[in-house]
């Protein structure tokens, strides 16, 4: 079975703390995806990778950042968190061409 | 621009019914998901299909291309069918998925 990992499935941080959410796969796919997920507006695309060292905006990337040193390990960092940050984040991975396998999540709270 | 809507966005049935949920999307997708969302937040992804029908167990799931319209049914509902159900369309150019709001199904026992 795929498995896609997060570090935290709860997080609650202050404003202006630097926070780093981390996910691992263990299939050796290709890419790697980080949502936010908000009531209303569904699923969103923050930044996705494609390979190691390589990444890509998506639809919202402002306030975001990432990293992706090693293939199974995609990061999401928020340089100086704020309150509207508060949200559902959630990984994913896949091999090209193939439906996307979700990690369980993290719920960040900015206060 | 590249769109994905689903319907209803809210549905509550009686244990037993067969439900429906319906989708449609804009040009330049090329494959839909169907992905169910529990309550706690994780994500499991059910179908992807980009012709015909696809089924496990009392799930199915149905495409029309012409149309770009897709349904997912689940027979027999069960009060655990309960979740989040979300549409989501796989584009062309790259494996970027553009994702519905989700229709939130409640079956009452």
């Amino acid at each position: 079975d795929v498995k896609v990992t997060q570090s935290s499935r709860y997080l609650v941080k202050r404003t202006g703390e630097k926070v780093f959410l981390e996910c691992v796969q263990d299939m050796d796919h290709e890419n790697m995806f980080w949502y936010r997920q908000d009531p209303g507006l569904g699923l969103r695309l923050i930044y996705f990778s494609y390979d190691v060292k390589m990444k890509e905006k998506g639809d919202i990337p402002e306030g975001y950042s990432v990293s992706r040193e090693k293939k199974e390990r995609f990061s999401l960092i928020l340089e100086s968190a704020s309150t509207n940050q508060t949200s559902m984040y959630l990984c994913a991975s896949s091999p090209p061409g193939v439906t996307q396998y979700f990690g369980p999540g993290t719920r960040l709270l900015v206060l | 621009k590249n769109e994905v809507e689903q319907s209803p966005q809210n549905l509550t049935a009686q244990e037993g019914e067969f439900i429906t949920i319906n989708c449609s999307y804009s040009v330049g997708i090329s494959a839909l998901h169907w992905l169910q969302q529990h309550p706690g937040g994780g994500i499991v992804s059910l179908f992807m299909l980009s012709s015909g029908k696809k089924k496990h167990g009392r799930l199915i799931a149905t495409i029309n291309i012409q149309e770009k319209h897709s349904s997912l049914h689940i027979t027999a509902s069960h009060p655990r069918d309960s979740a989040v159900y979300i549409c989501a369309g796989g584009m062309n150019r790259d494996d970027k998925i553009i994702f519905g709001k989700g229709t939130r199904l409640h079956i009452l026992p």
